[in-house]
């Protein structure tokens, strides 16, 4: 079974450009989530999808991130324009579902520095 | 609101030593606990967790964890560590949405 795909591993950008970055989870997994890992920190929780719709993005910055993910599939997590303080490590993750008891599965992640 | 605390930033251990790494949470409702490895440049990947049931949850890799509910701790253990076991442990919590520790990183050494 393919694991969780991310794409690019790394990204070095200047402040104020914008940024992008995919996810491809599991096959047949509704659940897909975006989360944030800070150097020295645990993964946040940016937004959680089912299916193609927003589950949660209480702690999204919404002035400067957006995410989608189409047809219930592939997401996208974009940050216009990036500041310093968003390098970190982007991890994507899915579950089959979206109880507390599910586990989640974590691609790769992709490591941002914002110079 | 639920939070988790991991009690030891570092831990350096021989091989073949045992390791414990300590997690306390909090929470106001019953909640879901986890243990997650990531190695390096990798994901996160799940060691175990406690759902319901038996308080001793064994999981991937030799690893244990036990579930105390009055202590509200949930605390990784390994007999005997391998080379292979150096990496960043995660302990994390969830009602409906996982929150995670800060991690541990486990260095062994020859």
């Amino acid at each position: 079974e393919a694991g969780v795909a991310q794409s690019p591993r790394y990204k070095i950008i200047e402040k104020r450009q914008s940024v992008a970055f995919w996810c491809n989870p599991i096959s047949g997994h509704a659940t897909l989530y975006w989360y944030q890992q800070i150097l020295g920190q645990g993964p946040k929780l940016l937004i959680q999808f089912q299916n193609n719709g927003v589950v949660d993005d209480s702690q999204l910055p919404k002035d400067r991130f957006s995410a989608e993910r189409l047809k219930g599939v592939d997401s996208t997590l974009k940050i216009q324009p990036a500041k310093l303080e968003d390098s970190a490590v982007y991890l994507c993750a899915s579950s089959s579902g979206t109880g507390g008891q599910e586990t989640q599965y974590f691609g790769p992640g992709t490591r941002l520095l914002v110079l | 609101a639920q939070s988790v605390t991991q009690l030891d930033s570092q831990v350096p251990v021989f091989e073949e030593a045992p390791v414990e790494l300590r997690c306390n949470y909090s929470s106001s409702v019953s909640v879901y606990l986890f243990w997650y490895v990531q190695y390096p440049n990798q994901g996160l990947q799940l060691l175990l967790k406690y759902l319901s049931g038996s308080t001793l949850v064994k999981g991937i890799n030799g690893f244990e964890a036990e579930f105390n509910k009055s202590q509200t701790s949930f605390h990784l253990r390994k007999p005997s560590v391998h080379i292979s076991d150096t990496a960043e442990y995660f302990c994390a919590v969830s009602d409906y949405k996982l929150s995670f520790g800060a991690g541990t990183t486990v260095t062994v050494r020859a």
